[in-house]
């Protein structure tokens, strides 16, 4: 089965700190993607990678960059948090090679409070 | 960016009636995927549908994807209690391999 682990669950921090987020897959994907989740609002896509070292904008990448170093590490970083970041952040991976279903597969989440 | 509408936000039903989720776009989209998300995890796919016209059913689901693969449409049959959860839909953009996701439906089935 298709692995895909975020280093928290809940995560609280206060405005203004530097805020790492860890994504780790275990099926050799290619593509990785770090989404936020807001009532009402769905999932948008903060950032992606389509492999390492590469990064692409998503929609909503104000206030929040990326590394992707090793193939299944994906890391968003937030380089100071604000209240307007509080929200559940959600990371996925999804293997180029799977033309059949494309599917993402979800990490279960990280629910980032700033205060 | 491409858009997808889905509706309604909310639906509380009683167990055993049938409802139906739509999704919308003025976009093409290359696929269409469902997603269930449960309190607490990650969405999990539900289906994948590709053909414009394409119908899949998963056990009391019945999903359809729009002649001109620009919308979808999700039927549950006789609900149960263990349906309930948050169903989002996601279209996968022609330009690559993006999704954009609806708003989301969050089902209620009352026993």
């Amino acid at each position: 089965d298709v692995k895909v682990t975020q280093s928290s669950r809940y995560l609280v921090k206060r405005t203004g700190e530097k805020v790492f987020l860890e994504c780790v897959q275990d099926m050799d994907h290619e593509n990785m993607f770090w989404y936020r989740q807001d009532p009402g609002l769905g999932l948008r896509l903060i950032y992606f990678s389509y492999d390492v070292k590469m990064k692409e904008k998503g929609d909503i990448p104000e206030g929040y960059s990326v590394s992707r170093e090793k193939k299944e590490r994906f890391s968003l970083i937030l380089e100071s948090a604000s209240t307007n970041q509080t929200s559940m952040y959600l990371c996925a991976s999804r293997s180029t090679l799977d033309r059949r279903t494309y599917e993402q597969y979800f990490g279960p989440g990280t629910r980032l409070t700033v205060t | 960016t491409q858009l997808l509408e889905q509706s309604p936000q909310f639906l509380s039903i009683q167990e055993g009636e049938n409802l139906t989720v739509y999704c919308n776009s003025s976009s093409v989209f290359s696929s269409l995927q469902w997603y269930r998300q449960e309190p607490g995890e990650g969405p999990v796919l539900l289906v994948t549908v590709v053909t414009g016209g394409e119908v899949k059913k998963l056990k009391r689901l019945t999903f359809q994807f729009g002649d001109a693969r620009k919308d979808s449409s999700l039927h549950i049959t006789a609900a149960q209690p263990g349906d309930t959860g948050l169903y989002l839909c996601a279209g996968e953009e022609t330009s690559g391999s993006r999704l954009t996701f609806g708003e989301g439906t969050q089902l209620t089935v009352n026993p």
